[in-house]
């Protein structure tokens, strides 16, 4: 069965730098095929896809997003890491980890989410 | 604006059909993407609910249905239940972005 989880906090501030972990099982991210992206959603508006990151450790980026996403994997602790610099509080939104199926571009399953507010 | 265009709301009565469409372009759904379905009660994330644009995961009652046909896609869901209130989205992949892409969602309203 395949698990993810979001962590990070909660608030953070303008111009902040964001670092949000998920972490997951039930896969491993050695194996060929295998991705894990974020997604997120602001409150009552619709999802975004943000960045992947492949087995391989290619990195995919959101073409608006690029300049301020890093997405990093460590496969010995289960996680992937996404960080977000220039906090603004048009990011406030549920940030979404999911693994992508290695068969066809869908997410399945995602994680919970996690509430990050951006206000000072 | 998102890059797939999705109806903002649909609503139909307990029992009845509804479909929700899911336009994009030749970079996307056109260029031959499969195009995936999530459902998101309120409060919750998003569950797949069709992948490779007609196939329905495991758990998924075949009430839930896909269709792609060039450029657009369409999930119909039939017997509607009060249980299927839901926002609905696609996604698909554009090769012009070189992203994964999702439309704006539809709200489904059982009345």
């Amino acid at each position: 069965q395949i698990t993810l989880k979001e962590s990070g906090p909660t608030l953070v501030n303008p111009t902040q730098t964001l670092t949000l972990t998920c972490s997951f099982s039930g896969f491993s991210l050695m194996t060929s095929g295998v991705g894990v992206g974020w997604i997120r959603q602001p409150p009552g508006k619709a999802l975004e896809w943000l960045a992947l990151i492949f087995w391989n450790d290619d990195q995919r980026y959101s073409p608006s997003l690029k300049s301020r996403l890093t997405i990093t994997k460590d496969t010995s602790k289960n996680q992937v890491v996404l960080t977000m610099t220039n906090m603004d509080p048009v990011d406030t939104a549920t940030y979404y980890c999911a693994h992508r199926r290695t068969s066809d571009n869908a997410f399945d399953p995602w994680g919970q989410g996690t509430l990050v507010t951006v206000s000072s | 604006q998102s890059v797939l265009t999705q109806p903002p709301s649909v609503s139909g009565a307990p029992g009845q059909r509804v479909t929700v469409s899911c336009t994009g372009n030749s970079s996307n759904i056109g260029a031959g993407y499969d195009v995936c379905w999530y459902q998101q009660p309120p409060g919750t994330a998003p569950k797949l609910l069709i992948y490779a644009s007609t196939n329905r995961p495991s758990g998924v009652p075949d009430r839930f249905s896909g269709s792609k046909s060039g450029t657009s896609a369409s999930l119909a869901i039939s017997g509607l239940q009060a249980e299927d209130e839901a926002d609905y989205y696609c996604q698909s992949y554009d090769s012009s972005l070189r992203a994964w892409v999702f439309g704006g969602g539809t709200k489904l309203t059982v009345l």
